[in-house]
């Protein structure tokens, strides 16, 4: 099956700084990446969707300049948040494949 | 009216029956339909996934998806306590010129020893 890797596994910084999470596809090329965020007790919410060499289309209500995201090559998906706040802390999860996760990046802010 | 719904729970079962997920869907252009299982602090991880009318089995896991109905279902026969988990229903369709996957909310199942 497909294999996605995430780092880091969890972060904690304070508020104001910025987080680069990196979802990588291990054992194929991926063209296309999602990433989703869970906040405690609710569902997955897919955030934007990451195109390798274009823009990453992003959902309704989701910030493009906030939440940053660059598919520079075939195996790699990177999601900035910048300014964070504690509001952003949650559960950050990157797809390379449908139905095929990664582990998850837990992200708080202080 | 949410695009996929599935009862919150707790569903609580004893070990060794059988548990039933429900999950409906909005949209009559979803192409596939998944199902995961989610363990508290964890990653979703794949369970099986259907796209035609009509049950598949896996293992313990029989899915069951009616595209009239607009309903896909998630069997688990001989349940285990170590099946307690979130399940998350799935529904992949074409938005944007691409298709995404959109979640349910997820029924908590809690299979007593």
């Amino acid at each position: 099956g497909a294999v996605v890797s995430q780092h880091p596994s969890w972060v904690i910084c304070k508020s104001g700084t910025s987080v680069k999470i990196e979802c990588r596809s291990l054992d194929f090329q991926a063209t296309t990446m999602f990433w989703y965020r869970q906040f405690p007790k609710q569902s997955l919410m897919l955030m934007a969707t990451s195109n390798e060499g274009s823009k990453a289309t992003y959902e309704q209500g989701v910030e493009k300049d906030k939440f940053l995201i660059n598919h520079a090559s075939l195996t790699l998906s990177t999601l900035t948040v910048t300014s964070a706040h504690p509001e952003d802390s949650s559960f950050y999860i990157c797809s390379a494949r449908i139905g095929h996760f990664g582990p998850g990046t837990r992200l708080t802010v202080l | 009216q949410k695009e996929v719904e599935q009862n919150s729970g707790p569903l609580s079962v004893p070990e060794g029956a059988i548990a039933s997920l429900n999950c409906t869907y909005s949209d009559r252009g979803s192409q596939s339909f998944f199902w995961y299982r989610q363990y508290s602090g964890k990653s979703p991880e794949l369970i099986m996934f259907i796209y035609s009318n009509g049950d598949k089995e896996d293992g313990r896991f029989t899915a069951q998806l009616n595209k009239a109905s607009q309903y896909v279902s998630l069997l688990i026969r001989d349940s285990q306590p170590s099946d307690s988990a979130t399940y998350l229903c799935a529904v992949n369709r074409m938005m944007d010129s691409s298709y995404k996957l959109i979640f349910g909310s997820g029924t908590r199942l809690l299979v007593r020893p």
